[in-house]
């Protein structure tokens, strides 16, 4: 199975920073990767897929990059809404899908 | 709108039984891959299963020969049928479409969850 490892496990950072979360796959997964968006008590929301592509009514300050095994994941200028956890996913190697295990975003 | 609701979760004890459902609307569940994933308290993401378009199943070790797939078309329903249950099945279980190859085998549509408890 494919590992997906994302750091850091939490980053603090005020409205308007910039953050950027990494992803690294255990083997390269070419472009084949998603991120989501998960608030507390809701579902995950897809944001990212096919390592750059924005989903649609996601905000442009939202951006991916990478391929291989190594990715990241660009919030351009930190909203409040943005407060959350973040998670990677592989879709290369399937079945099993496995997902990174988190990055927490929080208020510094 | 497209959506998917859960329902079905619950207490049980270990050892039991339980069944999910997650409801579709806006699309067909049977046009779609459709998958479970459970995320323990305070973990992660896990995805467990997943029925493809045609109807074949896969599972993650953790769940193979417990849980099992199912679906309806009339009721346009997916269904998980979870045996054997144990403690370390407590987790909210989320219903997603996908992996969907029109967003790169991601998963673009999920449900709000329902929560499994197994405990006596």
């Amino acid at each position: 199975d494919i590992q997906m490892t994302q750091s850091p496990s939490s980053v603090s950072a005020s409205v308007g920073d910039r953050v950027t979360i990494t992803c690294r796959a255990s083997q390269g997964i070419s472009s084949w990767l998603a991120w989501y968006q998960q608030k507390p008590g809701k579902a995950p929301k897809l944001l990212i897929y096919a390592a750059s592509s924005l989903q649609s009514g996601v905000p442009s300050r939202f951006s991916g990059s990478g391929s291989g095994t190594d990715f990241t994941l660009t919030i351009s200028s930190l909203q409040p809404e943005d407060f959350a956890t973040y998670y990677c996913q592989q879709a290369n190697s399937f079945p099993p899908w496995t997902f990174g295990q988190g990055t927490k975003v929080e208020i510094k | 709108e497209v959506q998917l609701v859960e329902s079905g979760g619950g207490l049980v004890q270990p050892g039991g039984s339980l069944r999910l459902s997650c409801a579709a609307s806006g699309f067909s569940v049977s046009s779609y891959y459709m998958s479970w994933v459970r995320q323990a308290p305070g973990q992660g993401l896990e995805w467990l299963s997943v029925m493809y378009s045609g109807g074949s199943t896969y599972y993650a070790d953790s769940v193979r020969g417990r849980f099992t797939l199912s679906r309806d078309s009339s009721k346009n329903t997916l269904y998980v049928q979870m045996n054997s249950l144990r403690a370390e099945d407590t987790a909210v279980y989320y219903c997603a479409r996908g992996p969907n190859g029109y967003v790169s085998w991601a998963f673009d549509i999920w449900g709000q969850g329902t929560m499994v408890t197994v405990s006596s």
